[in-house]
């Protein structure tokens, strides 16, 4: 079945820096990636859609500045949280469509603590 | 119009039981409802979808039971067991919306043994 690879599954950075998670499709490729915060013990909230070779589209009321979205082949997407700051703290998800269908594969996830 | 309604919050059966959460969408436009199974500290995972041309779908234990005219859809876990513990999400998507997912607000399930 298709695959989602994310990394890191868990990073800790000051406040200030900033921090890249990776999103690959391993077994399939993907136009359409999307990446979602989800806070403890609530619903997955989608930042924003990642487009193959175009500008990402973000959700109203995220910072595109602030999450920096490439998605430069069909297989790999990256999130950049800029200037992280305690608040930005979350668990990041992405999600891949194998363009075969409608099916959607999620990663395992990235665990961010800014300090 | 985008929103999709999930309840209840939290579920507890008793090992052997039926569990059963159910799901509402306002937007006939969507037109994929998938269910999300989710361990702490995991991404979801793609337990089951329906389509809404299908009013039910089954798959081992679990069985989707779509009603396109009163727009709601309900995920049912026959024979429930400790280890389907665990928060579930219901979802709906678009081709016109560029399949983004929107997802209820989850369920958190506990079997008891």
């Amino acid at each position: 079945g298709a695959v989602v690879s994310q990394h890191p599954s868990w990073v800790i950075c000051k406040s200030g820096t900033s921090v890249k998670i990776e999103c690959r499709s391993l077994d399939f490729q993907a136009t359409t990636m999307f990446w979602y915060r989800q806070f403890p013990k609530q619903s997955l909230m989608l930042m924003a859609t990642s487009n193959e070779g175009s500008k990402a589209t973000y959700e109203q009321g995220v910072e595109k500045d602030k999450f920096l979205i490439n998605h430069a082949s069909l297989t790999l997407s990256t999130l950049t949280v800029t200037s992280a700051h305690p608040e930005d703290s979350s668990f990041y998800i992405c999600s891949a469509r194998d363009r075969t269908n409608y099916g959607y594969t999620f990663g395992s996830g990235t665990r961010l603590t800014v300090v | 119009q985008q929103q999709v309604k999930q309840s209840p919050q939290s579920l507890i059966v008793q090992k052997g039981g039926i569990s059963i959460i159910n799901c509402a969408y306002e937007n006939t436009a969507f037109d994929y409802f998938p269910w999300y199974q989710q361990f702490p500290g995991k991404g979801p995972a793609l337990l089951i979808a329906i389509r809404p041309d299908v009013s039910e779908k089954k798959e081992g234990r679990f069985t989707i039971s779509f009603n396109k005219s009163a727009k709601q859809f309900s995920l049912h876990i026959m024979d429930s067991q400790p280890g389907d513990s665990a928060t579930y999400f219901c979802a709906a998507s678009m081709r016109s919306g560029g399949f983004k997912t929107i997802f209820g607000a989850g369920t958190r399930l506990f079997v008891k043994a």
